[in-house]
């Protein structure tokens, strides 16, 4: 099956702790990108990613930080710095169309 | 700041009514449109999309675009109580390459 997969589902952070999300896609798509979404609140441009070994800041890039090693994977680090990181973060693909698709999403809460 | 903006609802609808959701956008460069579902707790669903100037139809959703005022809407015809959920208008910006903007989105309510 065709997808986007997200690991893990929740994910708790202590403060002063580095914490790293996955993305993965098998649908063979270029372009990649991260969203957070707070409660009551829309999408915001974390990161994204056009080509392997290419990235570009969004909107809300401080305190993140990403890599595009291969194709399929999109990781996104959340660091110390991110002074607010309690959000569900979102990982999307898509082709040159700009259709985009979305992963399951993960729940990060500091704790 | 590209903005994208939509009445945050609820919207309230008894069911078998048409809802109709609207989104205005600041871009005037903008050339994708596009609807996403999202229920309560899950990730946003790609329902409708639309690059031309008029109506474009999909089962029980049509979505309207009109570049000129810079609005695009979504009509659900027969509302269903599965229709429920949090509708996020995206629009693509040429200053982010791929990526998109999102409105807020705005909480339907499917009453039966």
């Amino acid at each position: 099956d065709g997808g986007i997969t997200q690991s893990p589902k929740y994910l708790f952070r202590k403060e002063g702790q580095n914490v790293t999300l996955s993305c993965e896609q098998n649908l063979n798509h270029d372009a990649m990108y991260w969203y957070r979404q707070d409660p009551g609140q829309g999408l915001r441009l974390i990161y994204y990613s056009q080509i392997v070994n290419d990235f570009q800041k969004g909107d809300i890039a401080e305190g993140y930080s990403v890599s595009r090693e291969k194709k399929e994977s999109f990781p996104l680090t959340v660091t110390s710095a991110q002074k607010n990181p309690t959000a569900f973060y979102l990982c999307a693909s898509s082709s040159r169309a700009n259709e985009q698709f979305f992963g399951p999403g993960t729940r990060l809460t500091v704790l | 700041q590209k903005e994208v903006e939509q009445n945050s609802g609820p919207l309230s609808v008894p069911e078998g009514a048409i809802a109709s959701l609207n989104c205005t956008y600041s871009d005037r460069g903008s050339q994708s449109f596009f609807w996403y579902r999202q229920y309560s707790g899950k990730s946003p669903e790609l329902i409708m999309f639309i690059y031309s100037n008029g109506d474009k139809e999909d089962g029980r959703f049509t979505a309207q675009l009109n570049k000129a005022s810079q609005y695009v809407s979504l009509l659900i015809r027969d509302s269903q109580p599965s229709d429920s959920a949090t509708y996020l208008c995206a629009v693509n910006s040429l200053e982010a390459g791929t990526a998109l903007i999102f409105g807020k989105g705005t909480t339907l309510s499917v009453s039966s």
